[in-house]
């Protein structure tokens, strides 16, 4: 089956530090990735995708790259914000498989000043 | 602009009662997708309507049923709640139902909470 492996928070970051958050994928099929944050009472809100092998999504000071040989998809961003504490979802979706997603059980990221 | 509307926000129903959970998608919008993400848990995928047909199930209870109206929306019906039901329901909307790069929208969410 499809699954997403996400390193486990809470992650606790000083603002302006660089924040790396793990995400590593099984699929039965060829996957698009994606990242979604969701903030504090708020629904999830698409961050970033990549749909092929060696793509990297971005948005946001956010990046990811699509690696097909360490099947990962690693969320990064070089300086974070008070603003970017939310929790961050990693998905994939298997092409030719409707939009169902499979997530991660999500990474919380707390940045402090 | 319009996003994916979820009603209530709150929901609090005590065991083996039942609740409906409705879903407006964005406009032009013809696809509904229902998760469930429990406390602390990533969202699963419940099931999808396109066109007012059932596109898609996942691990949905048989006490649980959905339905998409004429006007796109649709209604998640739970009856005999456990309190295991308790969770954070989300739909979500996209125009058409296939490929991953057609872009999800999420609503905010239901928070059900069975006591």
């Amino acid at each position: 089956g499809n699954s997403v492996t996400q390193m486990e928070g809470p992650v606790t970051l000083s603002e302006e530090a660089f924040l790396t958050i793990n995400c590593t994928y099984t699929a039965t099929g060829y996957p698009s990735l994606f990242w979604y944050v969701q903030y504090p009472g708020e629904g999830l809100q698409l961050l970033l995708k990549a749909t092929k092998a060696d793509d990297k999504g971005s948005n946001k000071g956010f990046e990811a790259t699509y690696r097909k040989e360490t099947t990962s998809f690693h969320l990064e961003k070089g300086s974070v914000q008070v603003s970017d504490s939310a929790v961050y979802f990693c998905a994939l979706v298997i092409t030719g498989g409707g939009n169902k997603l499979t997530f991660g059980t999500g990474t919380q990221l707390k940045v402090e000043l | 602009a319009a996003g994916v509307i979820q009603s209530p926000r709150h929901l609090i129903k005590e065991k083996r009662e039942t609740a409906t959970l409705k879903c407006y998608p964005i406009p032009r919008h013809d696809t509904v997708y229902w998760y469930q993400q429990g406390p602390g848990q990533d969202p699963q995928f419940l099931i999808s309507f396109y066109e007012k047909m059932q596109s898609d199930k996942g691990s949905i209870p048989d006490r649980f049923s959905a339905q998409q109206f004429s006007d796109y929306h649709s209604e998640l019906n739970m009856s005999s709640l456990e309190l295991g039901d308790s969770a954070l329901y989300f739909c979500a909307s996209s125009l058409g139902p296939g490929g991953s790069k057609e872009k999800l929208f999420f609503g905010s969410g239901t928070q059900l909470s069975v006591l």
